[in-house]
């Protein structure tokens, strides 16, 4: 498949606990993405890190990159009742025009 | 600024029929693509437009067109809808940096 894939698929925490969702692809990436959707709702972007990134922070969001071992993680710190939503990765492979390809999503559950 | 706007938010075909999907990008973004949400497939890209030109699409069936246009507005169309093109329809405008901005999509449900 040329879609990534996100591990776990799902994840419940308590609030204030760490929440950390894994990538994996197979082909190589311009860039990497992290989008967040609630239930029903529209896709919100998280964060874009490039190929010659291996890490980027935002807020409470950090991203790592491997690209040897085509591999992503997101790590939310400090985990909040809203931060409950799905998570998804999405690459850029830079060959094919504006289309992202899409993992299947952490399904995140943060308990208050 | 405005996001993406995505009409009708909501709809309900039955079999055969065909529909119109539209959507509103964020201004001054000259890219749109389209994407298809299912609980089985997950979200599976459609096609994507830029300038009015469709610059990649997706493994559908022909029944699936777009357009888009001058003024970077475009619309999706299914004939002959089947039951399993129920879904959430999701376009989501770029302004070419990589970053995909969605509206809230066009839920779909085929009777």
């Amino acid at each position: 498949s040329q879609q990534g894939e996100e591990d776990p698929q799902a994840l419940s925490i308590q609030e204030g606990e760490n929440a950390t969702m894994n990538c994996s692809y197979k082909t190589s990436i311009n860039n990497l993405q992290w989008y967040r959707q609630n239930s029903g709702r529209g896709l919100v972007h998280l964060i874009l890190i490039r190929s010659n990134e291996r890490e980027k922070h935002s807020g409470r969001l950090r991203v790592t990159l491997d690209t040897s071992k085509k591999s992503s993680s997101l790590l939310i710190t400090a985990s909040r009742a809203a931060d409950t939503a799905s998570y998804f990765c999405a690459f850029d492979r830079g060959s094919t025009l504006g289309r992202l390809y899409f993992g299947r999503g952490t399904q995140l559950t943060v308990w208050p | 600024k405005a996001g993406v706007t995505q009409t009708p938010r909501y709809l309900i075909k039955t079999r055969g029929q065909q529909v119109t999907l539209s959507c509103s990008p964020i201004s001054g973004h000259r890219s749109v693509s389209w994407y298809q949400q299912t609980p089985g497939q997950g979200l599976q890209f459609l096609f994507e437009y830029f300038s009015e030109t469709q610059r990649n699409k997706g493994n559908f069936p022909g029944r699936f067109s777009g357009r888009q246009f001058s003024n970077s507005r475009s619309e999706m169309n299914v004939s002959t809808l089947e039951l399993g093109d129920s879904a959430l329809y999701l376009c989501a405008s770029s302004p070419y940096t990589g970053e995909l901005f969605f509206g809230e999509g066009s839920r779909l449900t085929v009777l």
